[in-house]
């Protein structure tokens, strides 16, 4: 089917250690983004990219680093994990201002 | 800046009531709006969207919407809640196209 894959689903990291989260997407979508969600602060941007090679910074980029080599790849990356990157993380794909695509989302803990 | 808010982080309604959920956004110019549902344990799903068309926005699951530009709001409304309806729902707005900015959310219970 169609959509947005983000691998893995679940991760416990212990805190210093590096991850890469992945997202794939196969409608040729230009736009993808990178979200976290915490209780109580609805969902929040930390990267987004418009384009194959490009990436810009969202609402709360500090300690993430992202890359978009191919069109339907979008990785997010925690160099040196902390407890406060404890989060769900939603990737999603979008082609204009008519909606995301979003993908089932990958539960990180930091211990 | 654009952003959006939503009034009641919980909400509970009996099944077979009316369910309203409230979104107003902050915008110069009237932005793209959406309303996206979220089932536990998955990602969000689009209910519906509003593009500057007609004004009453009807979406998936008997939900719609009414853009009031007045009131700067764009409610969520369903005449009768089904036990299935129970998530949480995101108002979203954007202008752009390029970032989506979401509200935080509010949690829909519904009472057998």
């Amino acid at each position: 089917n169609a959509g947005v894959t983000q691998t893995p689903k679940f991760r416990v990291l212990k805190t210093g250690q590096s991850m890469t989260l992945l997202c794939a997407q196969d409608m040729n979508h230009e736009y993808m983004y990178w979200y976290r969600q915490d209780p109580g602060m609805g969902l929040r941007l930390i990267h987004y990219s418009v384009g194959e090679g490009t990436t810009a910074k969202g609402e709360v980029p500090d300690g993430y680093n992202v890359s978009r080599l191919k069109k339907q790849n979008f990785l997010l990356g925690l160099e040196s994990a902390a407890p406060s990157q404890t989060s769900v993380y939603f990737c999603a794909s979008s082609t204009s201002n008519y909606g995301y695509t979003f993908g089932s989302g990958t539960r990180l803990t930091v211990v | 800046a654009q952003s959006v808010t939503q009034l009641g982080s919980h909400v509970s309604v009996s099944e077979g009531a009316l369910v309203l959920l409230r979104c107003n956004y902050s915008s110069s110019v009237p932005p793209y709006l959406f309303w996206y549902v979220q089932y536990p344990n998955q990602g969000l799903q689009l209910l519906l969207k509003y593009t500057s068309a007609a004004t009453l926005v009807k979406g998936i699951n008997g939900f719609e919407a009414e853009f009031k530009k007045s009131e700067t709001s764009f409610h969520l409304t369903k005449p009768s809640a089904h036990m299935s309806d129970a998530a949480e729902y995101f108002c979203a707005v954007s202008f752009t196209g390029n970032q989506f900015y979401f509200g935080t959310g509010t949690s829909l219970t519904v009472i057998p």
